[in-house]
């Protein structure tokens, strides 16, 4: 069974702190991997995007990485700050489907 | 360009009422997804269309759910009856053929008590 599994559920951290968020899946031979933001209430907004070729993607203060050999991916938040508290998702196509794994999340909290 | 437009946000019904939830995906994206999101969980996908047709809706559990996309467009997801278990957020995506990425709308939270 493919499965998708964020390490830590929950963290939370001071201002500006630099963050690492993890992410690691059962199949190897992913297509892409996406990391999303979910805010409360709210739907996911899709933050980056890495395809199975690439090693990393970059979106301003947010660096994805993928090492597909070890099963990870990593999502790196330069200099934190409180918007960025949010549940931070990943999730994984790892089939011609286009059906997206989905793991259960990193609920973020940035403290002032 | 408007995203993905989901209703009603909320539902609260009682067990063994019908309920519905509305989406319509941005304008062009062919492909539409629902999935079904449990507190602390990440979504796990219901039925994916491509234009009208369903080509996976293997985790949609048949005996009470049911979706339809008439006409390639709108989508409508259905419960017959509702059950205690249902409670979650559903939500519906989009896509456009030959991208990769999905856009998400903002959700309905069902209630069932």
């Amino acid at each position: 069974k493919q499965e998708v599994t964020q390490i830590p559920a929950a963290l939370s951290v001071p201002e500006g702190e630099n963050l690492v968020l993890n992410c690691s899946f059962t199949d190897s031979a992913i297509y892409n991997l996406q990391w999303f933001r979910q805010d409360p209430g709210k739907g996911l907004t899709s933050l980056l995007l890495i395809q199975s070729s690439q090693r990393e993607q970059t979106s301003g203060r947010l660096n994805a990485s993928l090492d597909k050999s070890s099963g990870r991916s990593t999502l790196y938040i330069a200099a934190s700050q409180p918007g960025d508290s949010a549940t931070y998702l990943c999730a994984a196509r790892m089939d011609s489907s286009y059906k997206l794994i989905f793991g259960s999340g990193t609920r973020l909290l940035v403290r002032p | 360009e408007a995203g993905v437009v989901q209703s009603p946000r909320y539902k609260i019904i009682e067990k063994k009422q019908p309920v519905a939830f509305w989406c319509n995906p941005i304008s062009g994206h062919n492909t539409l997804y629902w999935y079904r999101q449990n507190l602390g969980q990440g979504p796990e996908l219901l039925i994916r269309y491509e234009n009208e047709e369903a080509v996976d809706d293997s985790q949609l559990p048949k005996d009470r759910f049911s979706a339809e996309r008439l006409k390639g467009v709108d989508s409508t997801l259905k419960i017959q009856p509702a059950e205690l278990g249902d409670s979650a957020v559903y939500l519906c995506a989009s896509r456009t053929t030959g991208t990769y990425e999905q856009y998400f709308g903002p959700g309905t939270r069902l209630t069932v008590t």
